[in-house]
């Protein structure tokens, strides 16, 4: 069993819909997530980083944490065609060791 | 804030000259700076992770003397492609990281090595 599972999709979308993006993982040592978004050719920019159980709202996006489920989610509200990317979850378990496991990315189209 | 810069951002080079490519943290130190390597439809893999002023550690199957690492400062690191040849071409990404833990990534370097 892979650390952290991510459906690669393909998922695509009407423009507005919501859209649930999610990571599952095996590894309870797994304190901090974080979600990053990677368009085509460019480097993965951090959308959202978060440690405890729960919400997290930023604008559109809100990942959610279960740890007790080990399930890591990212909703994106009021989808567009920008939102189109490569959506990557990534989780570490603290301390001096910052190395981070990916999973393997969900591509997403946005329909105009 | 949080912005990483690689450069260059393209090369092209013949097989068996040595490439230099730079990342700096722009606007924040770096306690550490990773080296990712990736390849079309696929996700990151992690090459090394170095700290200022220490040897980098190498991820099991990348080659040391192939792939050298110096970090200078806690803003800028170099990863060097030695004696390189047409299986080195890939995306390489650079990422930097605060105390916090969370990486800022650069926006990669496309070797293409002919």
């Amino acid at each position: 069993q892979k650390e952290v599972e991510q459906d690669p999709g393909p998922l695509s979308v009407p423009e507005g819909a919501i859209v649930s993006l999610n990571c599952t993982y095996s590894n309870s040592a797994f304190q901090y997530f974080m979600w990053y978004r990677q368009y085509s050719r460019k480097g993965p920019e951090l959308l959202m980083y978060t440690y405890s159980s729960g919400n997290k709202e930023d604008g559109r996006f809100t990942a959610q944490v279960d740890k007790s489920s080990k399930y890591i989610s990212l909703f994106i509200r009021d989808s567009q065609p920008s939102d189109s990317a490569t959506y990557l979850c990534a989780m570490y378990s603290g301390g001096s060791n910052y190395k981070l496991t990916f999973g393997k990315g969900t591509l997403l189209t946005v329909n105009p | 804030g949080a912005v990483v810069s690689q450069h260059p951002s393209r090369v092209i080079c013949k097989s068996g000259t040595s490439v230099k490519i730079e990342c700096r943290s722009l606007d924040f130190q770096a306690t550490t700076m990773f080296w990712y390597r990736q390849f079309p439809k696929q996700s990151l893999m992690l090459m090394a992770t170095s700290n200022e002023g220490s040897k980098a550690t190498y991820e099991q199957g990348v080659e040391k003397d192939k792939f050298l690492i110096n970090h200078a400062s806690l803003t800028l690191s170099t990863l060097t492609v030695t004696s390189a040849h047409p299986e080195d071409s890939s995306f390489y990404i650079c990422s930097a990281s605060r105390d916090r833990g969370e990486q800022y990534f650069g926006p990669g370097t496309r070797l293409t090595v002919t």
